[in-house]
């Protein structure tokens, strides 16, 4: 399995962009990275995912170096309820046509006023 | 439009009880998954059921079963609640197959066995 590798912990102050990064350096060529969030133990909540082109919705934006090897995921305007628990996946075949999502312990980012 | 609608959101059960978690989606999705949530901990997988009619197990499966009901249902069933079961249990389904559209989860089950 891809495995994926997070900070602990990050600030950012309100209002500033924050920069979750995420290695994935073992990544397959056909793996796509996903990006989810979870505040305070509620269900995790999707955010962005990319296969090797930065994408961008209304909520983020994703980097995913040339290499594929790592990634960062932009909050562009980080507001305090943007503190949370943010997850890098990588999305590894389980058998067949069917995925699977391994969740790591994440990334806690701290919003600050 | 609710999404993946997890039944009940807290339970307290005594060692030995039986449960069953219900979960429901919306979506006309093809996959169902059941996680758990330990304190400090990411989500593991219990058992997932790619399509309607298939169940496979997860990285935890031990102490559960699960029932692929319909396309919409999915349960997860403790026949023999332990305390190590004690946990935050949720729901997610997606498109399934080949499709890379992401997985989609409820607000989950607060489950405590005493």
């Amino acid at each position: 399995d891809a495995k994926t590798t997070q900070p602990t912990s990050m600030d950012c102050a309100e209002g500033r962009a924050a920069n979750l990064p995420c290695n994935h350096s073992t990544i397959s060529g056909n793996e796509y990275v996903y990006w989810y969030r979870q505040i305070h133990s509620q269900g995790p909540q999707y955010i962005i995912h990319g296969l090797k082109n930065n994408e961008t919705n209304e909520m983020a934006s994703l980097i995913i170096t040339e290499d594929r090897k790592s990634s960062t995921l932009i909050l562009p305007h980080a507001t305090l309820r943007d503190t949370a628990v943010y997850y890098c996946i990588v999305r590894v075949r389980s058998g067949g046509s069917n995925y699977k999502l391994t969740f790591g312990k994440g990334t806690l980012l701290t919003v600050n006023p | 439009n609710a999404g993946v609608t997890q039944t009940p959101k807290f339970q307290v059960l005594k060692t030995g009880q039986s449960m069953t978690l219900q979960c429901a989606q919306d979506m006309n999705h093809n996959s169902m998954y059941w996680y758990r949530q330990d304190p400090g901990m990411g989500l593991r997988l219990i058992y997932y059921s790619a399509s309607e009619g298939t169940t496979d197990k997860g990285e935890v499966p031990n102490g559960y079963n699960v029932s692929r009901l319909n396309k919409r249902e999915f349960s997860l069933r403790l026949e023999s609640a332990a305390p190590s079961q004690t946990s935050v249990y949720f729901c997610a389904s997606s498109e399934g197959g080949s499709s890379n559209q992401p997985q989609h989860f409820g607000d989950g089950t607060r489950l405590s066995i005493l």
